[in-house]
């Protein structure tokens, strides 16, 4: 089973600052199949990016995401006071079909 | 516009059984691939199964956590998603999302439901 590791646990930022968020791969993931998730507070996750790097529809250009190797990580360019969520990094493929890593919550000071 | 609403949750005993509904509108949802996936109280996203459309075989995969247990169908002609949950645990207390999966080759988990929760208590 692939297990993905998020760092850090929770990050702690101001408004116009650049977050970045890592998912790490316990083996190799086909970057089709890595993407990223929103959830706030109270509400349904979202796709935010697919394929490690295709904006989903609708999703602003400050967030990017990009691979090295097994890392994955999702950068939040400039930060606004909506972007608090826990953020989530996900996996298709292996057994099981898909796998989550534990999150990522972003704060915003 | 893509809806997806559960129903069906509630509070049930351990050992217990219940059937989760998800009505879908707003897509074709004979094509759909579906899934559901949930989220214990404070905790992260844990993958529950996944049915294929009827032209693609209809089949379902499930997470070990629940194979042998959980059940997923669809009903097509009523454009609707079901989990039946049976010889429930106090650990599969959680709130359930309905999902539409892409099928364009990411299957990524594309449109949500806004969930309903289950609550497996004696």
């Amino acid at each position: 089973e692939i297990v993905l590791a998020q760092s850090p646990g929770t990050l702690s930022l101001s408004p116009g600052e650049r977050a970045t968020l890592s998912c790490r791969a316990s083996q190799s993931v086909t970057s089709s199949y890595l993407a990223w998730y929103q959830q706030k507070p109270g509400q349904a996750p979202r796709l935010l990016i697919y394929g490690a790097s295709t904006r989903a529809s609708g999703i602003p250009g400050r967030f990017i995401g990009s691979r090295s190797g097994t890392d994955f990580t999702l950068t939040i360019s400039r930060l606004e006071p909506e972007d608090v969520a826990v953020y989530y990094c996900q996996q298709y493929g292996s057994s099981p079909l898909y796998t989550f890593g534990q999150g990522t919550k972003l704060e915003i000071k | 516009e893509v809806q997806l609403v559960e129903s069906g949750g509630g509070l049930v005993k351990p050992g217990g059984s219940l059937r989760l509904s998800c009505a879908a509108s707003g897509f074709t949802f004979t094509d759909a691939w579906m899934s559901w996936v949930r989220q214990a109280p404070g905790k992260g996203l844990e993958w529950v199964g996944r049915i294929k459309s009827k032209s693609d075989g209809e089949t379902a995969e499930y997470a070990a956590s629940v194979k042998g247990r959980f059940t997923i169908s669809r009903d097509d002609s009523k454009n609707r998603l079901y989990l039946q949950m049976d010889s429930l645990k106090t650990e599969d207390t959680a709130v359930f999302f309905c999902i539409a999966v892409d099928t364009s080759g990411y299957y990524t988990l594309d449109y949500w439901g806004r969930g309903t929760l289950v609550t497996v208590s004696s």
